[in-house]
C-alpha cells in the first residue's frame, strides 16, 4: 500500500498569510495526487486533482504542485473561510489512501 | 446540480448487518464510478471501496479492513449505490460518505454526500 504523509499536522496562521502544506508518498505516484478541504461537521470538498488541476469553483489563491513523491498545496493569501483541515489522497493505485490531514487554525 | 444523499445509518450491535444507500441526481449516474469513504469520530478519511461504471467493467475494489465483510453494488436504473456491511465491528463506527469518482474512471472524489453516521455498539 502507498503511504501518504502530510506535514505539518497542524499550523496556525493569520489572514493574508501564505500557507504551504506538504504531502509525501511512500513511492512514486506520478501526478496522481488530489487535495481536499474539510470544515467541521461538513463533507470534504475537492480542491485540486492530478497534482495541479483546479476543481471547478475553487478560488485561484489555492494551487498545487509536485510530481513523483513530493507535493505541495499552497494558499497564497489565507482567507477566513480557509481555516479547515486539508487532506491529500493518492489515486495512483488501489487501495486509495489519504494523508493524515493538516489542520489550519487561526493565529 | 450534482447531489448525493446517503441513508440507512444508525446504531447497530457488533456482528450485525446494515445497508447504506446513496441516491444520486443531477448527472448520468451510469457514466461514473462511485466510492464510499468513511471517517471515524475525530479521525481522518479512510477509503472503503469503489465500484466502476459498466463502461469500465463495473468491477469493485475494497480496502483490506472491510474486504470480505462489506460489499458495494449499484442500480443504474435507480441511480443508487449501496454499501452492504456485514459482521460489523466497533471499529467500523464512522460517518460514511458516498462519493462520485472523477470522469473517465479517475480515482478522485469530485462530489460528496453529506454523510451518514454508523455507530456499532452493544
Amino acid at each position: 500500500d502507498i503511504q501518504m504523509t502530510q506535514s505539518p499536522s497542524s499550523l496556525s496562521a493569520s489572514v493574508g498569510d501564505r500557507v504551504t502544506i506538504t504531502c509525501r508518498a511512500s513511492q512514486s505516484i506520478n501526478r496522481y495526487l488530489n487535495w481536499y478541504q474539510q470544515k467541521p461537521g461538513k463533507a470534504p470538498k475537492l480542491l485540486i486533482y492530478a497534482a495541479s488541476s483546479f476543481q471547478s469553483g475553487v478560488p485561484s489563491r489555492f494551487s498545487g504542485s509536485g510530481s513523483g513523491t513530493d507535493f505541495t498545496l499552497t494558499v497564497s493569501s489565507l482567507q477566513p473561510e480557509d481555516f479547515a483541515t486539508y487532506y491529500c489522497q493518492q489515486s495512483y493505485s488501489s487501495p486509495l489512501t489519504f494523508g493524515g490531514g493538516t489542520k489550519v487554525e487561526i493565529k | 446540480e450534482v447531489q448525493l444523499v446517503e441513508s440507512g445509518g444508525g446504531l447497530v450491535q457488533p456482528g450485525r448487518s446494515l445497508r447504506l444507500s446513496c441516491t444520486a441526481s443531477g448527472f448520468t449516474f451510469g457514466d461514473y464510478g462511485m466510492s464510499w469513504v468513511r471517517q471515524a469520530p475525530g479521525k481522518g478519511l479512510e477509503w472503503v471501496g469503489f465500484i466502476r461504471s459498466e463502461a469500465y467493467g463495473g468491477t469493485i475494489e475494497y480496502a483490506a479492513s472491510v474486504k470480505g465483510r462489506f460489499s458495494i453494488s449499484r442500480d443504474d436504473s435507480k441511480s443508487i449505490a449501496y454499501l452492504q456491511m456485514n459482521s460489523l465491528k466497533t471499529e467500523d463506527t464512522a460517518v460514511y460518505y458516498c462519493t462520485r469518482n472523477g470522469p473517465y474512471s479517475r480515482y478522485y472524489f469530485d462530489y460528496w454526500g453529506q454523510g451518514t453516521l454508523v455507530t456499532v455498539s452493544s
